[in-house]
């Protein structure tokens, strides 16, 4: 079974553009999650999808951010305009069902970004 | 809020040896999960081992197992006969038992198995 799939896995970009992070979950997990991992600390969530509805966008900083999950499968995170600070690994996390605190995440590779 | 401390930044340890990695956490709620998530170098996070708050049982899952302190908020992670390849990140984490699956993590520690 494929697990969940990120492209691309390495971005380099000047401030101030454009960036689109693409995730692919399991196949039939319901939810996904997209999670923002700053050098030396954890994951920290930025959204959460349950099919295709984005049920906790709380710590998503809207100004900027925006993210999609068409038809509930795949998902899209974007960031426009960059800014210095967004450097980061971007990492996508998929489960079978989101209201079940035992229902493993499971994780992508990530998506390293560098903003210059 | 959630919180998850770990407060040992980087451990090493022998090939074969035991260690043990700390992680406490603050919560309010009396039903909820811990994790311990691994973070290979340049590889993606895998789930290491899971414990459910309202079991008195420590979890086990092979050469890894838990000591699971509810009162203390206490949740450390033994590796036994340590093998190159637990040179990792790892990750405590936390969750609710109810509702958002959303998981809390701590800073990690860095844990090199040495030859």
């Amino acid at each position: 079974e494929a697990g969940v799939v990120q492209s691309p896995r390495y971005k380099i970009i000047e401030k101030k553009q454009p960036v689109a992070f693409w995730c692919n979950p399991i196949s039939g997990h319901n939810t996904l999650y997209w999670y923002r991992q700053n050098l030396g600390q954890g994951p920290e969530l930025l959204i959460r999808y349950e099919n295709e509805e984005a049920v906790d966008d709380s710590q998503l900083p809207k100004d900027r951010f925006s993210a999609e999950r068409l038809k509930g499968v795949d998902s899209t995170l974007k960031i426009q305009p960059a800014e210095l600070g967004d450097s980061a690994v971007y990492l996508c996390a998929s489960s079978l069902e989101g209201g079940r605190g035992r229902d493993t995440q499971y994780f992508g590779p990530g998506t390293r970004l560098t903003v210059l | 809020a959630q919180t998850v401390t770990q407060s040992q930044p980087e451990m090493s340890v022998q090939e074969a040896e035991t260690v043990t990695l700390s992680c406490t956490y603050d919560t309010s709620e009396n039903n909820y999960y811990l994790f311990w998530y691994k973070q290979p170098p340049s590889r993606q996070m895998i789930l290491v081992i899971r414990q459910e708050a309202y079991k008195q049982q420590n979890a086990t899952e092979n050469r890894f197992s838990v000591n699971f302190q509810k009162a203390a908020k206490s949740f450390s992670l033994k590796i036994s006969d340590s093998q190159l390849g637990d040179t990792a990140m790892y990750f405590c984490a936390f969750t609710f038992r109810t509702g958002a699956n959303n998981l809390f993590f701590g800073t990690g520690t860095r844990l090199t198995v040495i030859p």
